[in-house]
């Protein structure tokens, strides 16, 4: 079955250390992989998303992620966290089914930045 | 954020009421999607439309009823809720529905069910 996986419930770190939000997938086919943030009371933001090319991929407010395919992983990372960082984080995969494409979310990761 | 706006942000309810939520996307886009947002759940697609076309209907109940009359604006007409049908119901759009374009969302209407 298709699938995309957020293992981690709450991320947290302290303002100024690296942070990883981990998200592993599962399709056929090429991925097509997106992050998403929601701040509370609020919508979905995009960050980012692969489609294909570099495996590193650059995103809105310092995030990156990196595709890995041998390890159909795309973890979100940032090299210095805020704590205005602190919010919801949403892996997203590409699926086919009959209708055509959707997205698929996996159930979110809260991040929580210390100062 | 402006791009997808919702209305109403907050909707209370009692089970034998009928209201209407409202989704207009700003964006030039042709693909509209509305999520339903649970407590501890991943975000569930409910319905897509493409060129006003509905293309998805994720086994909602039918007491669910959606509506989209111009590539612009979506609707999700509500009768005879449960209160497990409580929660925040996300709008999205994009550029076309082929799985490449970036879905923007709306900031949700938080549906609480009597």
């Amino acid at each position: 079955a298709q699938s995309v996986a957020q293992p981690e419930d709450q991320v947290n770190v302290a303002e100024g250390n690296p942070l990883t939000v981990k998200c592993t997938y599962s399709v056929s086919g090429n991925p097509y992989l997106f992050w998403y943030v929601q701040y509370p009371n609020r919508g979905l933001q995009f960050l980012l998303k692969y489609i294909t090319g570099d495996n590193l991929v650059k995103g809105s407010y310092g995030f990156e992620a990196e595709f890995n395919k041998s390890q159909t992983s795309f973890h979100l990372k940032k090299p210095s966290a805020l704590v205005s960082d602190s919010a919801l984080y949403f892996c997203a995969v590409r699926v086919v089914n009959q209708a055509g494409t959707a997205l698929i979310f996996g159930k979110g990761t809260t991040l929580s930045v210390s100062s | 954020e402006t791009g997808v706006t919702q209305t109403p942000r907050h909707l209370v309810m009692g089970m034998t009421n009928k209201k209407s939520l409202k989704c207009e996307q700003h964006l030039g886009h042709n693909a509209m999607y509305w999520y339903k947002q649970s407590a501890k759940k991943p975000l569930e697609l409910m319905f897509v439309y493409n060129f006003k076309e509905q293309t998805e209907n994720n086994s909602v109940p039918s007491r669910f009823s959606p509506e989209c009359p111009n590539s612009s604006h979506l609707f999700l007409h509500l009768h005879t809720l449960q209160p497990e049908d409580s929660a925040l119901y996300l709008c999205a759009s994009s550029q076309g529905q082929w799985g490449t374009d970036t879905q923007y969302f709306g900031p949700g209407t938080r549906l609480t069910v009597l």
